[in-house]
């Protein structure tokens, strides 16, 4: 089953614009994850925030979390085509067992 | 530091065949992780382990499914037989620490193909 949806399912956007994308889950969480994946590869992790966190950034990645209406967005500044991928969110509420959200599909165009 | 391995990539085979796959998780890692992913949809869960010790199968089909990680390294997850609905892409993930905080690293799946 999956706990997390992710909005919107498709984003077309051109190089130098930014991305969001938003998640929203069902139960309480520890952590909240934001993974990528490229077409036809595994998923790499992005960034991980806390329950007790609201807003973390790495590089060009911005993540805020929202804990009372349970959702999560991910910002994704001055995109790239290299960004073009798929990113999921993924929660876990027992230790260590992640579930995740059906995805973005992100498309950067050059 | 190498990733995740899984072989095979590709797997093609005929409904009642059986099939297994094989990952070798990250140097040190002692969770690994079996998940299913359908098209479109995000990785689910099959299979955890922490060491040799299956600590959550509770998503795991185990009619059909099975897997073993018997030196608490290398893993290999076998489906007996396999049907249909069983085409999916198969991912392996390992962790460093049992919960997962600084993420999980994934391997680049096998896609089984069953017609």
């Amino acid at each position: 089953s999956q706990q997390g949806e992710e909005d919107p399912q498709a984003l077309s956007i051109q190089e130098g614009e930014n991305a969001t994308m938003n998640c929203s889950y069902k139960t309480s969480i520890n952590n909240l994850q934001w993974y990528r994946q490229n077409s036809g590869r595994g998923l790499v992790h992005l960034i991980l925030i806390r329950s007790n966190e609201r807003e973390k950034h790495s590089g060009r990645l911005r993540v805020t979390l929202d804990t009372s209406k349970k959702s999560s967005s991910l910002l994704i500044t001055a995109s790239r085509a290299a960004d073009t991928a798929s990113y999921f969110c993924a929660t876990d509420r027992v230790t260590d067992k992640l579930i995740f959200g059906t995805g973005t599909r992100l498309q950067v165009f050059p | 530091e190498a990733g995740v391995v899984q072989s095979p990539r590709y797997k093609i085979i005929e409904k009642k065949q059986p099939v297994a796959f094989w990952c070798n998780p990250i140097s040190g890692h002692n969770t690994l992780y079996w998940y299913l992913q359908n098209l479109g949809q995000g990785p689910e869960l099959l299979i955890r382990y922490e060491n040799e010790e299956a600590v959550d199968d509770s998503q795991l089909p185990k009619d059909r499914f099975s897997a073993e990680r018997l030196k608490g390294v290398d893993s290999t997850l076998k489906i007996q037989p396999a049907e249909l609905g069983d085409s999916a892409v198969y991912l392996c993930a390992s962790s460093l620490d049992g919960t997962g905080r600084r993420g999980q690293f994934f391997g680049p799946g096998t896609r089984l193909t069953v017609l």
